[in-house]
């Protein structure tokens, strides 16, 4: 049972636009999200996160908003660079606990 | 800044020998993660450690065994490698009260 689902392996945009990356998760007792950004070769880095008491926290050119209802979160990057190449993985950290739940992450391509 | 470092980038091993893989973090972080990614299936837990000589299973906990004697490294062990355990390995730390883990580079293991 994948608590954690990033349903779109891929994603192009043109660089200047929008990327908006998607995540859903069916725990109830999932009370922080985070996005963390993958280059090849490297380790994920932490990007952003979010409180589930919240519906939107901003960062620079990133933004997350949370949808409690539909448990559903989503990733803006406006505007869009090339240098955002990378996977991105939703995470889901359930309540008191030390762990996360990741998704099987997106790869975005922001073409010039 | 925060550093995880990884014993190896890349590393090949025969089926049936005993691998160890070591990480050690400089920021006194209390929680440590080993985690393997797999293409398609994102970043899968399997096992962490809460505190010196503390650990709990995760997701994927079989053929593998973690050992923490120190709390700057945590180190993950294959009793007896095989070549399903091929795959990149990453290894992370936090510190209990925030939610963001920082990865080390990974590891790239083959088993032949």
């Amino acid at each position: 049972d994948q608590q954690v689902k990033q349903n779109s392996p891929s994603l192009s945009v043109q660089e200047g636009r929008i990327s908006i990356l998607n995540c859903d998760y069916t725990n109830s007792m999932f009370d922080y999200f985070l996005w963390y950004k993958k280059y090849p070769a490297e380790g994920p880095t932490f990007l952003i996160s979010i409180s589930s008491i919240k519906d939107k926290n901003e960062d620079g050119r990133f933004t997350v908003f949370l949808n409690k209802s539909a448990k559903h979160l989503s990733l803006h990057i406006v505007p869009s660079q090339p240098g955002d190449s990378a996977v991105y993985f939703c995470a889901a950290r359930h309540t008191n606990a030390g762990k996360s739940t990741f998704g099987d992450g997106t790869t975005l391509t922001v073409k010039p | 800044d925060v550093k995880v470092t990884q014993s190896s980038r890349y590393l090949v091993k025969r089926t049936g020998e005993k691998v160890f893989l070591e990480c050690v973090q400089d920021m006194d972080h209390e929680n440590m993660f080993w985690y393997r990614q797999d293409p398609g299936l994102g970043l899968r837990l399997i096992y962490f450690s809460y505190d010196v000589k503390m650990k709990e299973k995760g997701d994927i906990p079989e053929g593998y065994s973690v050992s923490r004697e120190k709390k700057e490294r945590f180190s993950l062990i294959l009793e007896s490698a095989s070549t399903n355990q091929t795959s990149m390995y990453l290894c992370a730390s936090s510190f209990v009260a925030k939610r963001e883990q920082y990865f080390g580079p990974g590891t790239r293991l083959t088993v032949t």
